[in-house]
Order: C-alpha cells, then structure tokens, then sequence
C-alpha cells in the first residue's frame, strides 16, 4: 500500500504554461509539505499545511499556490512555468505533535520546463 | 538563518565503518533527522536525535551534541546498497531544514 503518493511522476512542459501535481497520503497524518529539490541535491521546504490549514510558506514565487481539500491531499498549482521551476517536488507527510515528527516523503515528481 | 554542513562526498570500502558528519548553525532545535536518499528516489527516515547521546538503530547510529551543533551518523559492516546520498535535516518550529546531502560510495 504506497503511503505517500504523488501524480504524475515525470511532467515535461513548455516555459509559460501552468500544470499542477498532485499528492495523496493514506497514514492519516496531519500535516503535508512541499519540497523542491533541485540539481544539487538541496531539499529546501517550500510550504506546509496542518488540517487543511497554511502553516509554512517560504519565500516562494506568487506562481506556486498549494491547495488542501482536506488533510490527506495537498496539490501544488505552478503558473507561468520558468527555466528555473525544473527540479524534482517531493510531497512529505508527518502527524504533528508528539515530538517525532517522522516525514514519510512521496516519490517525487520531477518537472522538466523546457 | 539556518546553516546546515555536511561533507559532500565520501568513499568507503564494503564491510568497513563510515562516519557522516553534519554541523549545523539554526535559530532554534526541536531535533536532527538522517535520511537515506538512493540515487532517484525519495528520502527515507532513518533515525532521530533529540537529546544529547548515541542513538543505535542495528547497523546504523546517530549521535548529537546540542550544545556543539554537531551530530553524526555512523554506518557498520557497509554493504553496497549502503551506496547513497544521506541528509541531515533539523527541525525546528514545524520546519526541517535539510543540509545539501553527503553522497556515499561504496566500493567492493
């Protein structure tokens, strides 16, 4: 049973269009974050729900907006796709509180603009 | 801001021990995470520390020096899928800040 998925798995796009990825996560955690990795294998946390709740943004462009439906979903939409968007966005979950927070990361999707 | 270091590459040789070092400089510490990330693929957890000591987990153990900003993950009896990228990330107010990974090889 995958506990952290993501769709699609590889997304290849011309610069200026807008897609969307989206992720799923069944170990019935609260919290979900996006992560951009990029070349040089830096993974750098680019937002953070709680309960369908924005609790992290970082210095993000205005382009990327995540939405939560509810707790087990967080899709990240992209506008305007840039050079610089190419990397691969992993989706993590974790259940907060407790003081281990263990993420559990989904497979990643790697984005190729072009 | 939050400065995490880590080596950037290491080679050892299969059956021996290998010591990944991770310093790290942040603003606040609710504990350090190592994740094993093969080449491709998505980080696993491996092991958390959040007081000071050595954390043994079978072939693998994390240590943590609070006030030293310095943890280390140390790998025993290496075997060649140990061939990885292994990041250290601390967590500090509902962020994990990950340091650039130290890329492992293991040769035969």
């Amino acid at each position: 049973d995958t506990a952290v998925s993501q769709t699609p798995k590889y997304l290849v796009t011309q610069m200026g269009n807008d897609k969307s990825i989206k992720c799923e996560q069944n170990l019935g955690h609260d919290t979900m974050y996006w992560y951009k990795q990029d070349s040089k294998k830096f993974l750098k946390i680019m937002f953070s729900y709680n309960n369908k709740e924005l609790i992290i943004n970082e210095t993000v462009p205005n382009r990327f907006s995540p939405k939560s439906p509810d707790k087990a979903h967080l899709n990240l939409h992209i506008n305007s796709l840039e050079l610089g968007d190419s990397a691969v966005y992993f989706c993590a979950s974790s259940q907060a509180g407790g003081g281990q927070e263990t993420q559990y990361f989904g497979p990643g999707t790697r984005l190729l603009v072009l | 801001g939050q400065n995490i270091d880590q080596p950037t590459e290491m080679t050892a040789t299969e059956g021996a021990i290998v010591q990944i070092n991770c310093t790290y400089q942040t603003s606040g510490f609710n504990g350090l995470f190592w994740y094993q990330q093969h080449a491709g693929e998505a980080p696993t957890f491996l092991s958390y520390n959040v007081l000071d000591g050595l954390e043994e987990k079978g072939r693998f153990s994390s240590f943590l020096s609070r006030s030293k900003g310095y943890s280390y993950l140390l790998l025993k009896e290496l075997q060649m899928k140990d061939s990885a990228s292994y990041l250290c990330a601390v967590y500090n107010f509902n962020k994990f800040y990950f340091g650039s990974g130290t890329k492992l090889n293991v040769k035969p």
